[in-house]
Order: structure tokens, then C-alpha cells, then sequence
């Protein structure tokens, strides 16, 4: 069974402040995601990675970093967090797949508010 | 930019009825994969099913759906509603040939099932 952990589950952080999310997989998976979860927008892709060492920027990477420093784990970060970075983060992994194919696992979710 | 068009933001069902749900995707791509996943209230998403062959039935713990390319839709069927099928469904895209893996969801419908 694939497993991904998320921490913190949830958080509280003030404007201007910086918020580090983290996720750890041990299903040795090459692909890492964060995406947030806003009712009438779906799931929204910040950031991926495709290994250690590597992120790239998603579909809204605006106001998010991303670090991958190993096989396992990938951090997003927010420097300066603004209150509509509020929502639920999701981490995921997924097999390097050429035919597209690969499932994604995700962790649990991490629900942060920024005031 | 490839997108993804579920037109049904909240559904009610009775139980027992069949469920549709509808999906439809642009891409200049000829070759995508499509998935269907599902997430229960206070969950994760998780795959329900997946697609890549037109015109072929994919089914799984009761659900079916079929990639129509020619009309470039996906739509999920059940044929029979159950309580506990209340949940968030996502469709989503993925392109083939690609190492990343990344997936274009839909804004997702909410189902909700009564007795």
C-alpha cells in the first residue's frame, strides 16, 4: 500500500509570516507533487519533481517554492504567506511512467489558514 | 493549455438509480490518459478508475466509464446509486510520452446519495 504523510495536518499562520509544509513518501516513487484543493477550482498542480534534487513549476506556482532534497521527502514553502494561500494542500507520488499511465497516491492533506 | 470540464458541480441522487457523471477534455494531444478518482468526505483522492483505449469499457468496484476520443469525453456511469457513493469525483487528464506524470483535473462533482 503506497504511503505518503503530510505534516503539519493543520496550521495557522499570520500574513507576511513563512509557512513550510512537508511530505515524505516511502513508496520510492521518482515523482512528487503539491497541489491545493479550493471548492469550485478541483485540485490545482504549485509544483512537482521528478526526483531528488529537481522541482518544476506547476500550473499556479506563483507565491510557492518547492524543494525535493531527497528520494522521499519534498517540501512546499511559502515565504510570504497571504491570507488566499488559505486551503488544503495536497501532497502525492507517482512512478515515472513514459505511457502516462501511473496512478498517484496522496497523503492526507494539510489544512492551512492564513490571517 | 489542456483543460478538463466536468459540468455538474453538485448532484443528488436517490439510491438505486443510476449515476452519470460527465466529463469532457481539450488537448491538442491524441493520445491521453484519462482517470476518474474519487474522494470521500474528511479522505484523500484516490484512483478509481482509468482509461487510455477508445472506445473501450473500463470498470471498477461498479463504476464504468469509456474514452470516446471523437467526442474527447469520459463520462463515469453506475448502475445503481449507493449511500455510501456520496463523495467528490475528479476526472483528470494525463498526457502520454511524458516523464512527469501530471495530471489536469476537473473541478470536480460532488455527489451526494439519499435514501
Amino acid at each position: 500500500e503506497a504511503a505518503v504523510t503530510q505534516s503539519p495536518r493543520n496550521k495557522v499562520a499570520v500574513t507576511g509570516g513563512k509557512v513550510t509544509l512537508s511530505c515524505n513518501q516511502t513508496n520510492n516513487h521518482n515523482n512528487m507533487y503539491w497541489y491545493r484543493q479550493d471548492t469550485g477550482h478541483g485540485l490545482r498542480l504549485i509544483h512537482y519533481s521528478y526526483g531528488a534534487g529537481s522541482t518544476e513549476k506547476g500550473d499556479i506556482p506563483d507565491g510557492y517554492k518547492a524543494s525535493r532534497p531527497s528520494q522521499e521527502n519534498f517540501s512546499l514553502i511559502l515565504e510570504l504567506a497571504t491570507p488566499s494561500q488559505t486551503s488544503v494542500y495536497f501532497c502525492a507520488s507517482g512512478d515515472r511512467d513514459w505511457g502516462g499511465a501511473s496512478e498517484q497516491y496522496f497523503g492526507p492533506g494539510t489544512r492551512l489558514t492564513v490571517l | 493549455g489542456d483543460s478538463v470540464t466536468q459540468t455538474e458541480g453538485l448532484v443528488t441522487l436517490t439510491e438505486g438509480l443510476p449515476v452519470m457523471l460527465n466529463c469532457t477534455y481539450q488537448t491538442i494531444y491524441s493520445n491521453p490518459f484519462l482517470f476518474w478518482y474519487v474522494q470521500h468526505l474528511n479522505e484523500s483522492p484516490r484512483l478509481l478508475l482509468k482509461s487510455f483505449t477508445d472506445n473501450k469499457r473500463t470498470e471498477h468496484q461498479g463504476f464504468h466509464a469509456t474514452l470516446h476520443k471523437s467526442s474527447s469525453s469520459f463520462h463515469l456511469q453506475k448502475s445503481s446509486a449507493q449511500l455510501s457513493d456520496s463523495a467528490l469525483y475528479y476526472c483528470a487528464l494525463s498526457l502520454t510520452g511524458g516523464l512527469s506524470g501530471k495530471l489536469t483535473f476537473g473541478e470536480g462533482t460532488q455527489v451526494t446519495v439519499i435514501s
